[in-house]
């Protein structure tokens, strides 16, 4: 059964920092990874999908890497904005489509 | 116009009373699925379809059930709702193919008092 962890649970910097996100999983047998973030009481904001033939990924300053031997993942956001606070939640595709959550690491960027 | 809506956005009912939570979507995709987020659980996944005729328990499906009533619209109804289903819902969809996105509605809260 697949598992996904994430730690830190919550982070927290000062802004301009470079910063990284990390996603373990159990089963490396995944089709693919996304990345998303969360604000407080909202939907879900897809931020980079990762196939499982690739490596990385990305998007503006941030960069998502998988290794799928070692069942990991991480995001990493440069030069971090107190916008960037949020939670941000990684996910695994499961055998019927669906996708596996982590609990989620909370980034607060403080001004 | 979103592509995944879900309504109501916001719920309040009592315990026992029945509940029906709808999403639709304007994307053509064959597969939908209903998760539920709870603090510092993450989501789960309650039910998926792969479409009209094809419907799945997930992770956590006891006291809930679903309505695929067409290929873009996918109901989950709780018959008697309890305080402990108090959370906040996620419906997703994603086009058939290993390989693909999946893409989610705003959420409903709900709350069982």
């Amino acid at each position: 059964k697949q598992e996904v962890t994430q730690i830190p649970a919550a982070l927290s910097v000062p802004e301009g920092e470079n910063l990284v996100l990390n996603c373990s999983f159990t089963d490396s047998a995944i089709y693919n990874l996304q990345w998303f973030r969360q604000d407080p009481g909202k939907g879900l904001t897809s931020l980079l999908l990762i196939q499982s033939s690739q490596r990385e990924q990305t998007s503006g300053r941030l960069n998502a890497s998988l290794d799928k031997s070692s069942g990991r993942s991480t995001l990493y956001i440069a030069a971090s904005q107190p916008g960037d606070s949020a939670t941000y939640l990684c996910a695994a595709r499961g055998s019927q489509g669906n996708l596996i959550f982590g609990k989620g690491t909370k980034l607060s960027v403080k001004p | 116009d979103a592509d995944v809506t879900q309504t109501p956005r916001n719920r309040i009912t009592k315990t026992g009373k029945r509940i029906m939570l709808e999403c639709s979507q304007t994307k053509g995709h064959d597969r939908m699925y209903w998760y539920r987020q709870d603090p510092g659980l993450g989501l789960r996944l309650i039910y998926y379809s792969f479409d009209v005729k094809d419907i799945n328990k997930g992770e956590i499906s006891d006291g809930y059930s679903v309505s695929r009533q067409a290929q873009a619209k996918f109901s989950l109804s709780l018959e008697s709702a309890i305080p402990n289903q108090t959370a906040l819902y996620f419906c997703a969809t994603r086009a058939s193919g290993s390989y693909n996105e999946q893409f989610f509605g705003p959420g409903t809260r709900l709350t069982v008092l």
